[in-house]
């Protein structure tokens, strides 16, 4: 059973650039979570997909926005990118929607914004 | 408005002892709490969970503690193994339909040999 993976691992961009995130879910996990973790914080939620289609967004701008595939892998897209972007980004796959199934996460992609 | 809160941000403890980590939390209607551990350049892995009908879970040396008119919870290591060095992070579901977790920011547990 393959875990699930991110790419790249690191990043490096500029502001202003705009940058796509990858994720491959856990082998039968039907929905993806996308968190960003600042350097001393916890994760925060970014946004949720299950079964193609967005289901709930934390407080983060119209610039991030995702999308899922049939296969279940996912996007993470973020435009216009600040000095504030630069984190680890976490996708988390489950099955199903709720938060009580456990989330399974991979190693996350370090991006820097200079 | 942090609703889950994790105000140590490190712990240190010999091998053998005990590690105590603590968590607090602010919305009365969570009803589900999460342990997950993060070591570096790895995703955070799920440790222990617990429901608020428990006050007590216990896995291995790994038990959480609930005091729900307190709105605290603790996470118990017994005993402290080098190998749990790591960033533990306190989390709930927001609930209902919402499927995302609410995280702690997180305290790093050093185990000394």
């Amino acid at each position: 059973e393959t875990g699930v993976t991110q790419s790249p691992t690191h990043l490096i961009k500029t502001r202003g650039q705009q940058v796509t995130l990858r994720c491959s879910s856990q082998s039968g996990h039907n929905t993806v979570s996308w968190y960003q973790q600042a350097l001393g914080q916890g994760p925060q939620f970014i946004f949720q997909y299950y079964r193609e289609e967005e289901n709930g967004r934390g407080n983060f701008p119209p610039r991030f926005s995702g999308l899922q595939f049939p296969n279940y892998s996912s996007e993470l897209n973020v435009n216009a990118l600040e000095l504030d972007d630069s984190a680890l980004y976490l996708c988390a796959s489950s099955w199903g929607l709720t938060g009580y199934n456990e989330q399974f996460f991979g190693p996350g992609t370090r991006l820097t914004v200079l | 408005d942090q609703q889950v809160k994790q105000n140590s941000p490190s712990l240190s403890v010999q091998e053998g002892r005990i590690s105590i980590l603590n968590c607090d939390y602010t919305n009365s209607m969570f009803d589900y709490f999460l342990w997950y551990k993060k070591y570096p350049a790895e995703g955070p892995t799920f440790l222990i969970s617990i429901s608020s009908i428990k006050d007590k879970n216990e896995d291995g040396r790994f038990t959480v503690f609930l005091n729900k008119s307190a709105k605290h919870l603790s996470l118990h290591i017994v005993p402290s193994q080098p190998g749990d060095s790591a960033v533990y992070f306190c989390a709930a579901p927001e609930g209902g339909s919402q499927g995302n977790l609410i995280f702690g920011k997180g305290t790093k547990l050093s185990v000394k040999p």
